[in-house]
Order: structure tokens, then C-alpha cells, then sequence
């Protein structure tokens, strides 16, 4: 069964570092997004991507985070200057449409900024 | 939107037949309702959706009352690896597509 891959698992920076997580969605998908989840809270959307531009942003994806699909496989999220903050678990997730039933959310990399 | 109200948690046994309720009084007409579960340090995932009645698959059903004011996800002989978080998601397609997740029922199930 195909699925959503992330790397890293984990990815421990220093403040004001730059931290790139990587994705590779499922290949006949055509929407991708990030979520991310702080320790103990919910999940929160950050980004939906189409069509190599952005859909949708939330408050949280400012002028500090980007996305980009380099290849055509992966998918990926930079964060320019890291805070502390942005300690929490990222997950990547793709779906075959905008409405599709379904997405497929991967494993997710724990990022800890320190 | 329609906002959605779930228990934070519940507690069962193995074996049990286990009901978890979602409020969603806002529905709108075309809002579909969605489940997603969530185990510790996973991303979520997709259980099951519905529009109105009744939906079932290989992992649970879902009962929609003619009102559509509710929902309730029912997980049939609930075994230790069912613990998890399960979230309540209404109205998802007018939302462009984006999941927006509430705090979810965190059910964990006992031996």
C-alpha cells in the first residue's frame, strides 16, 4: 500500500537555524500539505500546495516558513530562522483532489529547537 | 464552519463495543462528516466518512441521525490497539480541502 514518507524522523536545531523537512508524497496525488502538532495539543493546518503554488495558508505559516516541490517527488517545508516555538511534531499529508475523502498523513518528523 | 463537540475522553475494555459522539449542530446542507484516529506519535488517520444514515467499513461505522446533528462513530470489539485519539471533522470540503482538528476523544481501552 503506498504511503507518505518524512525524513527526518527527528531533527534536533539550534535557535535561528534553518531547518528543512522533507516529504514524498503518494505519487498519484496531486495536493500536499503540512500540518504540525505541539506536544499536547492538536493538530494545527499549516499549508495546502496545488499545482507547484500555494493554496491555502494559516496565521502560523508566515513570512519564516516555505514550501516547495524541487522534483516533482518530494515536498518540502523550510523554516528560515527557527524559534523555539517551532518545537512540534510536522506532518506532511497528500490527497488525489481538493476534495478528496481522504489524506494520507506520513510518520511526521519531531523537530526540537533548542 | 460547523463547530464540533466530542467527549475529551473515554475509557473501555477489550472486547467492548465502543460509541463515540460527535455534536456538530451548525451542519450545513453539503457538509459531509468525517473521522480521523490519531495513535501516540503518528499522524492521523482516515477512518471513515458519511453523509446521512448509515456507513460501514472493515474498521467501524458511523450512524448519522435524520437531523444530521450528530454523529456517532461505533468501534465494534475494541481491542488494546485501539487506544488513540479520534477526531470529529465536519465541513471539511468548504474549508478548501484543509482538515482543521479539534482536541478529539482520547479512548483508552483497557485489558
Amino acid at each position: 500500500e503506498p504511503e507518505v514518507t518524512q525524513t527526518p524522523s527527528h531533527q534536533v536545531t539550534q535557535m535561528g537555524q534553518e531547518v528543512i523537512l522533507r516529504c514524498v508524497p503518494i505519487s498519484n496525488h496531486l495536493y500536499f500539505y503540512w500540518y504540525r502538532q505541539i506536544l499536547g495539543q492538536k493538530v494545527e493546518f499549516l499549508v495546502s500546495f496545488y499545482n507547484n503554488e500555494i493554496s491555502e495558508k494559516s496565521e502560523i505559516f508566515d513570512d519564516q516558513f516555505s514550501v516547495e516541490r524541487p522534483d516533482g517527488s518530494n515536498f518540502t517545508l523550510k523554516i528560515r530562522s527557527t524559534k523555539l516555538e517551532d518545537s512540534a511534531m510536522y506532518f506532511c499529508a497528500s490527497s488525489r483532489g481538493l476534495a478528496a475523502n481522504e489524506q494520507f498523513f506520513g510518520p511526521g518528523t519531531r523537530l526540537t529547537v533548542l | 464552519l460547523a463547530k464540533t463537540t466530542q467527549p475529551i475522553s473515554m475509557d473501555s475494555y477489550e472486547g467492548q463495543e465502543v460509541n463515540i459522539t460527535c455534536s456538530h449542530n451548525n451542519i450545513a446542507t453539503n457538509d459531509y462528516i468525517t473521522w480521523y484516529q490519531q495513535f501516540p506519535s503518528q499522524g492521523p488517520r482516515f477512518i471513515i466518512q458519511g453523509y446521512k444514515t448509515k456507513v460501514t467499513n472493515e474498521v467501524a461505522s458511523l450512524f448519522i441521525p435524520a437531523d444530521r446533528k450528530s454523529s456517532t462513530l461505533s468501534l465494534p470489539r475494541v481491542s488494546l490497539s485501539d487506544t488513540a485519539v479520534y477526531y470529529c471533522l465536519v465541513g471539511i470540503y468548504n474549508q478548501g480541502g484543509k482538515l482543521i482538528f479539534g482536541q478529539g476523544t482520547e479512548l483508552s481501552v483497557k485489558p
